[in-house]
């Protein structure tokens, strides 16, 4: 079974800074890596698909890099909206299982 | 436009059943991977299970293999999940989602599961 570690668990930032969050696998993973950002009371909102891939309506602040075991997302100039939790997932392909990295959270310095 | 909506969740004593449903539509429902996954109050997400598209086989996290059934009624545009032998530790929001080749675009809202005497 692979396992997800996020790093770090909180990142305190101001409006305006850059934040990297980083999210490594226990084996390859490939490019199959996946980034989600949570707000409070909400589900979770699709950011980035295999590794680099901005999903639908994704502002060009949000990227990720990274293949095999380390990947990174970055988001260029934080936004007050931005200020949430953001997990990592991949998928197994046999048995089919998705597996979630246990989060990172951005709050407000 | 994709809509996903959960319902079904509430308050279940140990060792109870109870059956989530999730209405889908604004997609090929039939052909679609869906899957469940819940949040602990306060905690990370978890995986609980998925159905493929098409030929219909599921998959379950550990945690939950030989307690829960997912399956799907293609006429209703209906996913279900049925949950028995229920835990302490299955109290979560349980969503509904779509996955798409390596992750998950659509989410429903999510419906509160308690598992409480």
């Amino acid at each position: 079974e692979i396992v997800l570690t996020q790093s770090p668990a909180t990142l305190s930032l101001s409006p305006g800074e850059r934040a990297t969050l980083s999210c490594r696998a226990s084996q390859s993973v490939s490019s199959y890596l996946a980034w989600y950002q949570q707000k409070p009371g909400q589900a979770p909102r699709l950011l980035i698909y295999d590794a680099s891939n901005r999903a639908a309506g994704i502002p060009a602040r949000f990227s990720g890099s990274g293949s095999g075991t380390d990947f990174t997302l970055t988001i260029s100039s934080l936004e007050p909206e931005d200020f949430a939790v953001y997990y990592c997932q991949q998928r197994s392909n046999w048995p089919l299982a998705l597996t979630f990295g246990g989060g990172t959270k951005v709050e407000i310095k | 436009e994709v809509q996903l909506v959960e319902s079904g969740g509430g308050l279940v004593q140990p060792g109870g059943s109870l059956r989530l449903s999730c209405a889908a539509s604004g997609f090929t429902f039939s052909s679609s991977v869906m899957t469940w996954v819940r949040q602990a109050p306060g905690k990370g997400l978890e995986w609980v299970s998925g159905l493929s598209g098409s030929i219909d086989s599921a998959f379950y996290a550990d945690s939950v293999k030989g307690r829960f059934t997912i399956s799907r009624d293609i006429s209703k545009t209906t996913l279900y999940l049925q949950m028995n032998s229920l835990r302490a530790e299955d109290t979560a929001i349980y969503y509904c989602a779509r996955w798409l080749v390596t992750a998950i675009p659509h989410w429903g809202q999510g419906t509160l599961v308690t598992v409480s005497s």
